[in-house]
């Protein structure tokens, strides 16, 4: 069955270490995307990418970074920059990059909890 | 800019009862609405959308109306089951260049109680 992987989907960390959460994908998808999920704030993006080699900075890309080296991947590194990494991690991808008609599919999502 | 509000929560329903989620939204031009729903400790799943006004998507029992008269898209279903609880996101998207353009709600969550 086709879909997005995230893992891990529990991580903890310590402050002033650098963790990377892994998104893959298998449905052949150009767009994918990063948010950031708060209680009572809805999803705000950090990064996006619609092709391979390329990545554009969202709403709140302020202590991450992204690579997307393959088409399947698109993995995030929260940085010890990031002052407030505590959060709910969504990956999610589309099919072309512009459309407004096509749908996002979600992957289950990496709880990150810093100590 | 761009934005979409929808009716806060969290809203605590019994089994059987109605359901609506207001979702209003400010857009120019002419977006696609959608609503997502999440269920607990999972990523959101596509639950219904609508691309041009009047349009009516539906899915599992829900139903939302693209009103570009009011700007709205709210969420319905007749009869809700405790399968239900889970929160209500309700999105916008245009067309347009660059990938940021998909707008969520700040979601709504929704207990039923048996």
């Amino acid at each position: 069955d086709g879909g997005i992987t995230q893992s891990p989907k529990y991580l903890f960390r310590k402050e002033g270490q650098n963790v990377t959460l892994s998104c893959e994908q298998n449905l052949n998808h150009d767009a994918m995307y990063w948010y950031r999920q708060d209680p009572g704030q809805g999803l705000r993006l950090i990064y996006y990418s619609q092709i391979v080699n390329d990545f554009q900075k969202g709403d709140i890309a302020e202590g991450y970074s992204v690579s997307r080296e393959k088409k399947e991947s698109f993995p995030l590194t929260v940085t010890s920059a990031q002052k407030n990494p505590t959060a709910f991690y969504l990956c999610a991808s589309s099919m072309g990059r512009t459309s407004g008609a096509n749908v996002l599919t979600f992957g289950a999502g990496s709880r990150l909890t810093v100590l | 800019g761009d934005s979409v509000t929808q009716m806060e929560g969290p809203v605590t329903l019994s089994e059987e009862a109605f359901l609506t989620i207001n979702c209003t939204y400010t857009a120019t031009g002419y977006p696609s609405l959608f609503w997502y729903v999440q269920y607990p400790g999972e990523g959101l799943q596509l639950l219904l959308k609508a691309t041009k006004a009047d349009d009516k998507g539906s899915n599992k029992g829900f139903e939302a109306t693209y009103r570009k008269e009011t700007t709205s898209f709210h969420l319905e279903k007749g009869s809700v089951q405790v399968s239900d609880s889970a929160v209500y996101f309700c999105a916008l998207r245009k067309g347009q260049t660059g990938a940021n353009n998909l707008f969520f709600g700040t979601g709504t969550r929704l207990t039923v109680i048996p």
